[in-house]
């Protein structure tokens, strides 16, 4: 089955300053990629979202890049503040019908005030 | 709340004993799914309805547990036998095209 590595495996960064987490999968056939965060304790909650025709997504602070070739995707947090400290979990599939998502190992990150 | 909502938010069980799990969608999701959460690990898919249809389920789903949805709406997960190695959070998602929105989870834990 589909495999999907997560790096890095924490992160630690000033605030105010950028983040970034890489996932790389090795299907091809994988077309959705979202990504979620998850305070402590809390439900995965879906931050953003990127499909295979489509090589960059951004809402405000947060952008996802997608390298079809390399198979790989990226979450970027700009500007962090102290409340993105969460695990951020990538994710993939690879159908249209919404079936059974591949997760990453998690990314957590840590913003110092 | 609008949202995914699961019942129980945690239970505590000796092993041996057989545990439910209730998950209701939001309301026009036609598709839902099962998930189990170890500490420090991502969600691993466990099993997945499109409306009341079980149309994947992983292999990791042994023959104790068992789930359902009988009118494609709220969803139950039931654990027959518990063992000590079901501890873990048990989520629920739901969706109508391809992304997925969690409830919380109930999590479980075996004595």
């Amino acid at each position: 089955g589909e495999n999907v590595e997560q790096h890095p495996s924490t992160l630690s960064v000033q605030e105010g300053d950028s983040a970034v987490i890489k996932c790389t999968y090795s299907d091809s056939a994988s077309n959705y990629f979202p990504w979620y965060k998850q305070e402590l304790g809390k439900r995965p909650q879906l931050i953003i979202d990127i499909r295979s025709n489509v090589g960059e997504k951004k809402d405000q602070r947060i952008a996802v890049t997608l390298n079809k070739t390399a198979k790989h995707f990226s979450l970027h947090i700009t500007e962090t503040q102290p409340e993105d400290s969460a695990v951020y979990f990538c994710a993939l599939s690879w159908d249209n019908y919404g079936q059974n998502f591949v997760f990453g190992p998690g990314t957590r990150l840590s913003v110092l005030p | 709340d609008t949202g995914v909502s699961q019942d129980p938010r945690h239970k505590i069980t000796k092993r041996g004993q057989n545990v439910t799990f209730r998950c209701d969608p939001i309301s026009e999701h036609n598709r839902l799914y099962w998930y189990r959460q170890t500490l420090g690990q991502g969600p691993e898919f466990l099993t997945y309805f499109q409306n009341e249809a079980q149309l994947e389920k992983s292999r990791l789903l042994s023959d104790r547990f068992s789930a359902e949805r009988p009118k494609g709406s709220f969803s139950t997960l039931e654990i027959q036998r518990t063992e000590q190695g079901d501890s873990a959070m048990y989520l629920c998602a739901s969706s109508f095209g391809q992304s997925q929105y969690f409830g919380a989870g109930t999590r479980l834990s075996v004595l």
